[in-house]
């Protein structure tokens, strides 16, 4: 079965620096892919990045960025200029058919 | 619609109580999921519908959890005989496609539930 490990239950940042979270997973699978979810206190899950296994290219979105691992089975998040909005649970995801995979998350807090 | 939208906001029932939750898909969207969400924990997959059909019913804990998509839109996930382990935010997303691809699961804001 698939698994998906996020070691930093809690991370903060000094807002317009830069920040990584990490997530690690395992599976036997060759296809898949790979989500950042932000959950800000309203509870609705936004995505914020993805990435196709096949893919060695790292995907970005504007201040969003990742660090795909492949042989590492690692997809790490880069936020750089943190903005105060940015402030919220972070969910590393795996989904090869269907259903999202979640790992338990890791709390963003943003200073001023 | 504009986005997934899920009623009640919070329910809270007692012990051995009948509760349903609803989910409103974005219109047009024929994949539709059911997550639930533990205090401190990441989402966990229930129940995946692709139009009326149940294609994976896999998460669902156990025979008191049911969910109907009886016309390909709105779905209804039932708790028969609360317990209070059933305390959680229940989440409902939905998708143009299924599958393979790297298409985006839109996450509505979640029912949560508290069972006294």
């Amino acid at each position: 079965a698939q698994t998906v490990t996020q070691s930093q239950p809690e991370m903060s940042v000094q807002e317009a620096e830069t920040v990584t979270l990490s997530c690690t997973y395992d599976t036997s699978e060759s296809d898949y892919y790979l989500f950042w979810y932000k959950q800000p206190p309203s509870r609705q899950m936004i995505l914020v990045i993805r990435q196709e296994a096949y893919k060695q290219q790292n995907a970005t979105e504007n201040r969003f960025s990742v660090n795909f691992q492949k042989a590492a089975k690692s997809f790490s998040l880069k936020i750089s200029d943190s903005q105060l909005g940015d402030a919220a649970m972070y969910f590393c995801a795996y989904r090869s058919a269907d259903k999202l995979i979640f790992g338990t998350g890791t709390r963003l807090q943003v200073f001023p | 619609g504009a986005g997934v939208s899920q009623t009640p906001s919070n329910k809270v029932t007692e012990k051995g109580k009948y509760v349903e939750l609803r989910c409103d898909p974005i219109s047009g969207h024929t994949a539709l999921y059911w997550y639930r969400q533990s205090l401190g924990q990441g989402p966990e997959f229930l129940i995946y519908f692709q139009g009326t059909g149940a294609a994976d019913d896999s998460g669902l804990p156990n025979d008191r959890f049911f969910a109907v998509r009886p016309e390909g839109s709105v779905s209804t996930l039932k708790i028969q005989r609360t317990e209070r382990g059933d305390s959680a935010v229940y989440l409902c997303a939905s998708s143009s496609m299924a599958g393979t691809g790297i298409y985006e699961q839109y996450f509505g804001p979640g029912t949560r539930l508290t069972v006294t």
